[in-house]
């Protein structure tokens, strides 16, 4: 099993441009989130999911969308970059929604926004 | 503010020694809490956890101990290891709402 993995690793965008991150896990797990981590503020929930076709807000949503379209896949989507946006991206997954000792990462998208 | 935070952002051990690392939490509600690691370039890997009915846990050289008294939380790791060098996190859960809230985390350096 790949457990839960990410692309891209790495992107730089320019203020205004949108992209697509993709997480996708193999473990099949009903629940999928997304964090964003910043130097000093620890891991901030942005979406999260508990299903298929099935998505909500976590902390920090504004600035960012999400997709849950096949159940190991969760997209998020920056429309509109903002340099308030530079950060690295996990995602996690977990078979349940409280199985937080359960709750798998991935290694992350470092994402620059210039 | 945040409502889970670590008092130290680092910390230097000696090879073979013991690592204490604390957590402090403001919100008497929080009833599960966990520890988490993640080494450079990987995501959060979970240690351990405890719940609010406890006051100690163990597991394989680690310990988390729990204060509800004081709100705070510990982790404790016997026989440092080079491999125990990582930024280690806190995390609570509220029952209000069971979503994770994440500490700044405490960069743990391991001296040969």
């Amino acid at each position: 099993n790949a457990g839960v993995t990410q692309t891209p690793k790495f992107r730089v965008l320019k203020t205004g441009q949108s992209m697509t991150l993709l997480c996708a896990q193999d473990m099949n797990h009903e629940y999928m989130y997304w964090y964003r981590q910043d130097p000093g503020m620890g891991l901030r929930l942005i979406h999260y999911s508990v299903g298929e076709g099935t998505t909500a807000k976590g902390e920090v949503p504004d600035g960012y969308n999400v997709s849950r379209l096949k159940k190991q896949n969760f997209l998020l989507g920056l429309e509109s970059a903002a340099p308030s946006q530079t950060s690295v991206y996990f995602c996690a997954s977990s078979y349940l929604e409280r199985s937080y000792n359960e709750q798998f990462f991935g290694p992350g998208t470092r994402l620059t926004v210039l | 503010g945040e409502s889970v935070g670590l008092h130290l952002p680092t910390l230097s051990v000696q090879e073979g020694d013991n690592s204490i690392i604390n957590c402090a939490y403001s919100n008497s509600a929080s009833d599960y809490f966990i520890w988490y690691k993640q080494e450079s370039g990987k995501g959060p890997q979970f240690i351990i956890d405890i719940r609010s009915n406890m006051d100690k846990r163990q597991g394989q050289r680690v310990t988390v101990l729990l204060n509800k008294t004081v709100k705070h939380l510990s982790l404790q790791i016997a026989a440092t290891q080079p491999g125990d060098s990582a930024v280690y996190f806190c995390a609570e859960i509220r029952s209000n709402d069971y979503k994770l809230s994440f500490g700044a985390g405490t960069t743990v350096t391991v001296r040969a």
